[in-house]
């Protein structure tokens, strides 16, 4: 059973051009959720951690949204240098269940 | 601070052998853990520890063993590799169980 689905799969966009990466989850008690970047070759690397629905947090160019049931990471006039994959994580218990991420591309 | 460390970079086994993955942070986290990273499957918990002495497993235990005698070591067996133990595997530590996660820069296995 799938806890936690990312989509797109796969994002290009222009630079400039603004968009939403969608994180779904259905584990029952939720702890927390958490978004980490992904260069290729290197390990994840947090970026936001929420709580509880209606919660946000923001970091340059990158607001993370909650609700019951999912996540959004919005990403606002990216730069190249925001390309990478975008991982979802979901804690449920002291356990952790990863989506399996989004790759984003931005085109100069 | 070099945060979470892990070695080695790569290795090469055979079907059968034996290793032992090392993981250390020096942010004094009590918790750790190890994932596995497949294409088309995500990062999946192979065990984790909420401090010395104390381990428990993951969503995918089988063919690993831990161990958690310090806080700052925690390390990986596996007991006989196998061709579907190729994969990337990386360590992470936080604060708590709750905390946010640094990983290490992973080590990429391959079994022949």
């Amino acid at each position: 059973e799938d806890q936690v689905t990312q989509s797109p799969e796969a994002l290009r966009l222009q630079e400039g051009e603004s968009s939403s990466l969608n994180c779904s989850y259905t584990v029952s008690g939720l702890r927390g959720l958490f978004w980490y970047r992904q260069d290729p070759g290197k390990g994840p690397e947090f970026l936001f951690t929420l709580y509880s629905a209606g919660e946000e947090k923001e970091k340059e160019r990158l607001k993370a949204t909650l609700t019951k049931k999912e996540s959004f990471l919005h990403i606002t006039a990216p730069k190249p240098e925001d390309s990478a994959t975008y991982l979802c994580a979901v804690q449920d218990g002291v356990q952790f269940y990863f989506g399996t991420g989004t790759s984003l591309t931005v085109i100069p | 601070n070099a945060g979470v460390t892990q070695t080695p970079k790569f290795q090469v086994l055979k079907t059968g052998q034996s290793m032992t993955l090392q993981c250390a942070q020096d942010m004094n986290h009590e918790y750790m853990s190890w994932y596995r990273q497949d294409p088309g499957m995500g990062l999946r918990l192979i065990h984790y520890s909420v401090g010395a002495g104390i381990t428990d497993q993951g969503e995918v235990p089988n063919g690993y063993n831990v161990s958690r005698s310090t806080t700052e070591d925690f390390p990986l067996r596996l007991l006989s590799a196998a061709p579907s133990q190729t994969s990337v595997y990386f360590c992470a530590s936080s604060q708590g169980p709750g905390g946010s996660q640094y990983f290490g820069p992973g080590t990429r296995l391959l079994v022949l």
